[in-house]
């Protein structure tokens, strides 16, 4: 099945305790991207990857990384989370940028305390 | 920055009636999307139009596209109880590397 997954679901944590969300897609796309969703903000992309090896930031990176090592997988690091990014983030995958569908995954719930 | 701004934020209708949702953005574009979103789970996409059509159907979703006014509008017939969601429309700019999401539109069928 041609699915976008994403790990883990829920994450409660506590500031400044280094994680890790990981995000595979298993249908080949070049495109991947992280966004974040807050009530009354709306979705807003926090980096984006146009292929292996290359990242670039989206309208929020401050407090992010991601990497690019292998095609499928495209994870979200927060070297020192804080309260701010309590949210709800979802990765998304897509033939090329943006001229087609993007599939998303069924989103993190991440909470820091 | 945020382009797609979605009107009206929520809409509450009787199953069987027509629900309608327009979407504002201000930039040229290359195309235009809907996204549908159950509550806290992953967006659907729902159809792509693109910056030379000026409609486009898909079973009971019809979109329409108007550049010289930069907005769309999403109609869902004959609503069920399934359709309650948020949609959202997303635009993609010439040469931009992303889509950029509105806030969405909260619709409620009613049974």
């Amino acid at each position: 099945e041609a699915q976008v997954t994403q790990n883990p679901r829920y994450l409660i944590t506590v500031t400044g305790k280094k994680l890790t969300v990981t995000c595979s897609q298993n249908m080949n796309h070049e495109y991947m991207s992280w966004y974040r969703q807050d009530p009354g903000l709306g979705l807003r992309q926090i980096y984006y990857s146009m292929n292996v090896e290359v990242t670039d930031k989206g309208d929020v990176p401050e407090g992010y990384k991601v990497s690019r090592k292998e095609k499928r997988n495209f994870p979200l690091i927060l070297e020192s989370p804080s309260p701010n990014q309590t949210s709800l983030y979802f990765c998304a995958s897509s033939l090329s940028r943006t001229s087609t569908e993007q599939f998303f995954g069924p989103g993190t719930r991440l909470t820091v305390l | 920055s945020q382009q797609g701004e979605e009107d009206p934020q929520a809409l509450s209708i009787q199953e069987g009636e027509n629900a309608t949702m327009n979407c504002s953005y201000k930039t040229s574009i290359n195309n235009l999307q809907w996204y549908r979103q159950n509550s806290g789970r992953g967006l659907v996409h729902l159809i792509l139009i693109r910056s030379n059509e000026r409609e486009k159907h898909s079973g009971r979703l019809r979109v329409t596209l108007d550049t010289s006014k930069k907005s769309s509008s999403l109609l869902i017939t004959a609503s069920r109880a399934a359709d309650t969601a948020s949609y959202f429309c997303a635009t993609s700019n010439q040469g931009a590397q992303k889509l950029v999401f509105g806030q969405g539109t909260r619709l409620t069928i009613n049974p």
